[in-house]
C-alpha cells in the first residue's frame, strides 16, 4: 500500500506570494492533519480534516487554510507569505479522527520564503 | 490545553534500556498520549499510544502513572538505529494536538 505523498517536496517563494501544498493520504484513510515544523517552534498542529470537514484547528492566523476533497486528498494554502512561514510542512493521515489512531506522516514539503 | 515538556537530549549505549519522560501537567480527562520517532528528513513515525497504566508493543512500552501528568517511553536494548528525535503528543478529539518539544536520543556503540 502506498504511503502518504506530498507535493511538491521543495518550494521557494517570495514574501507576499501565496502557496498551495498537496497531500494524498493512504488509501482508505479519511483523516488528514497538517503540521508545521521549524527549528524554533518544533512540531505545531495546523488543522485536521475528516470526511471533508475541518474538525480542529491550531493557533495559526487565517492566512493558513485548508480543504479536503471527497477522495480524502487535502490541500493547504498559505496566503501573503511571510519570512517566518519558512518551514517543513507535514501531512499525516489516519483511518479515523485523531487522536484515536496511528497517524502516518508524509515526507513533508520544505517551503522557503525569501 | 495540554502543554508538554521533554528533556532536550539523552545519550545511551547500544544494548541499554532508555526511558524518555514527557511532562503534561494540564492533561485533560479525554486526552490520549502518543509517542513518535523522527529521523532527519523524514516525517514522524508512530511508536505507541496509551491512555493510562501501561501499554506494550513489539518496539516499546509506555508507562502512565495514575495522575497522568507525565508519561515515560521505554525503549528496551537500544541500537544505533534508534538514534532519532522522540516526540510525545497529547490531545483528544476536541482539542488541539500538542506535540512535545522533542528529545534527541543519541545511541553510541
Amino acid at each position: 500500500k502506498a504511503g502518504v505523498t506530498q507535493t511538491p517536496r521543495y518550494l521557494i517563494k517570495t514574501r507576499g506570494q501565496q502557496v498551495t501544498l498537496s497531500c494524498s493520504p493512504i488509501s482508505g484513510h479519511r483523516s488528514v492533519s497538517w503540521y508545521q515544523q521549524t527549528p524554533g517552534q518544533g512540531l505545531q498542529f495546523l488543522f485536521e480534516y475528516f470526511s471533508e470537514t475541518q474538525r480542529n484547528k491550531g493557533n495559526f492566523p487565517g492566512r493558513f487554510s485548508g480543504r479536503q476533497f471527497s477522495n480524502s486528498r487535502s490541500e493547504m494554502n498559505v496566503s501573503t507569505l511571510e519570512l517566518g512561514d519558512s518551514a517543513l510542512y507535514l501531512c499525516a493521515s489516519s483511518l479515523v479522527q485523531q487522536p484515536y489512531n496511528e497517524q502516518f506522516f508524509g515526507p513533508g514539503t520544505r517551503l522557503t520564503v525569501l | 490545553l495540554a502543554k508538554t515538556t521533554q528533556p532536550i537530549s539523552m545519550d545511551s549505549y547500544e544494548g541499554q534500556e532508555v526511558n524518555i519522560t514527557c511532562s503534561h501537567n494540564n492533561i485533560a480527562t479525554n486526552d490520549y498520549i502518543t509517542w513518535y520517532q523522527q529521523f532527519p528528513s523524514q516525517g514522524p513515525r508512530f511508536i505507541i499510544q496509551g491512555y493510562k497504566t501501561k501499554v506494550t508493543n513489539e518496539v516499546a512500552s509506555l508507562f502512565i502513572p495514575a495522575d497522568r501528568k507525565s508519561s515515560t517511553l521505554s525503549l528496551p536494548r537500544v541500537s544505533l538505529s534508534d538514534t532519532a528525535v522522540y516526540y510525545c503528543l497529547v490531545g483528544d478529539n476536541t482539542d488541539k494536538l500538542i506535540f512535545g518539544t522533542g528529545t534527541r536520543l543519541q545511541v553510541f556503540p
